[in-house]
């Protein structure tokens, strides 16, 4: 079952725009939600979580338990900020979590 | 500085080979994870470990096994090979407890012909 759904592949905008990734997820206990990107030839890498309620980058992202979404955002695109975007959901079952990530998103942010 | 070191950038196997991808972490992280990410379906966990020889299924196991026989060390294994699991394989290690961050390695682009 899907449990994080990221419901755009790709996502293009403007430098200066701002920017909503969006995400969506089903779990019935606590979550623990985080979002990950992958630049260009790098590993992939933690943005942010949203225990921390922290400024990444310029990247923030709500935990909102109502509408089970954790969308990303920032208000001024930059060309830097191109990359894969994961949503990703730590489940416990068992003695220990897993991680389970959404498909991703891809952001493309155009000069 | 966190280190997730998969042994191979690219390989190249013959369908019914038996695989072996190695992923090593040297920072005492309990919890190890391997997942392969495709376009389109984003990254799909395999198989976890959160202590040596401990293992649990993820959403994708058949076709693979795991091996955890020290802390540092996890291993993906295709028992035979085929071309549906031509991929890109990440290995990721955590430490335990709630919110920590996953450190993935560079990745392994499995090409199976």
């Amino acid at each position: 079952a899907q449990r994080v759904t990221q419901p755009e592949k790709l996502l293009s905008v403007f430098k200066g725009a701002p920017v909503e990734l969006k995400c969506n997820y089903s779990y019935s206990g606590s979550p623990e939600l985080f979002w990950y990107v992958q630049y260009s030839r790098q590993r992939l890498q933690l943005l942010l979580r949203h225990i921390s309620r922290e400024s990444i980058k310029g990247f923030t992202a709500d935990l909102n338990k109502g509408e089970t979404s954790f969308h990303l955002k920032k208000p001024f695109a930059q060309e830097e900020d191109s990359a894969m975007y994961y949503c990703a959901l730590t489940l416990y079952g068992g003695s220990q979590g897993n991680l389970i990530f959404g498909k991703g998103t891809k952001l493309s942010v155009k000069p | 500085d966190v280190k997730v070191t998969q042994s191979s950038r690219y390989l190249v196997k013959r369908t019914g080979e038996k695989v072996f991808l190695e992923c090593v972490q040297d920072m005492d992280h309990e919890n190890m994870f391997w997942y392969r990410q495709d376009p389109g379906l984003g990254l799909r966990l395999i198989y976890f470990s959160y202590d040596v020889k401990m293992k649990e299924k993820g959403d994708i196991p058949e076709g693979y096994s795991v091996s955890r026989e020290k802390k540092e060390r996890f291993s993906l294994i295709l028992e035979s090979a085929s071309t549906n699991q031509t991929s890109m394989y990440l290995c990721a290690s955590t430490p335990p407890g709630a919110n920590t961050e996953a450190f993935f390695g560079q990745g392994t682009r499995l090409t199976v012909v």
